[in-house]
């Protein structure tokens, strides 16, 4: 399975609502998770299972999809966001493959 | 505290070998199935491997198939992944990463805990 995520980069504000989109080449049910990494440090999981929000993430993370088409959008840009957002699909257990990645810009 | 450490990463050249080792700390690590994912230097994110929580399961990346193996000392609880036949290609900071297996079938998984990570060089 093929995962396209969109836009590779994207310039933003502090306060702007920013939207990101990961598309599957074939059905993956909801099986999609996003995450933050910035340089030097560990990815951190925001959401799984396409919408639920990862405990102590903040409620302007938010995920929405199904089937092939899905969305991560953040809310109210802080400046803490600034950083790289990858999609995740999972085939269980028996395989995993991440989206390309949007480094997320200030403007 | 609860946290993996990655150790073991290096420079070798092509064709060498190298094990990382992840140790883990502060949950019962025989519980948990564990993940490997790398990224390469100005590339994304890219799963390597998942082993059971007794070993007995294993899966890997086709590129990586046969050249690395991943296995666990749970009396340890130490995570490693034993890389062979090294390519440059294969140059990229390696994460370790637990997994958390949920939904009415296992169905679904996520990371919710991740290494530092470790870069491994590969070059003449």
């Amino acid at each position: 399975i093929l995962m396209t995520q969109s836009p590779s980069s994207l310039s933003a504000s502090v306060g702007d609502e920013v939207t990101i989109t990961c598309q599957a080449s074939r059905d993956i049910v909801n099986y999609l998770n996003w995450y933050q990494k910035k340089p030097g440090t560990a990815p951190k999981l925001l959401i799984h299972a396409s919408s639920n929000l990862q405990i102590g993430v903040p409620g302007r993370f938010r995920g929405n999809g199904s089937g092939t088409d899905f969305t991560f959008t953040i809310a109210s840009l802080q400046p803490e966001d600034f950083a790289t957002y990858y999609c995740q699909h999972y085939d269980n257990l028996l395989s995993s493959t991440f989206g390309q990645g949007t480094a997320l810009e200030m403007k | 505290e609860v946290q993996l450490v990655e150790s073991g990463g290096g420079r070798v050249q092509p064709g060498g070998s190298l094990r990382l080792s992840c140790a883990a700390s502060g949950f019962p690590f025989n519980a948990y199935w564990m993940s490997w994912v790398r990224q390469a230097p100005g590339k994304g994110l890219e799963w390597v491997a998942n082993i059971e929580g007794d070993g007995s399961e294993r899966y890997y990346l086709d590129s990586v198939r046969g050249r690395f193996t991943t296995s666990r000392d749970n009396a340890k609880s130490t995570l490693f992944l034993h890389m062979n036949s090294l390519r440059v290609e294969d140059t990229a900071v390696y994460y370790c990463a637990r997994v958390f297996v949920w939904g009415s079938y296992g169905e679904h998984i996520y990371y919710d805990l991740w290494g530092q990570g470790t870069l491994v060089t590969v070059s003449s």
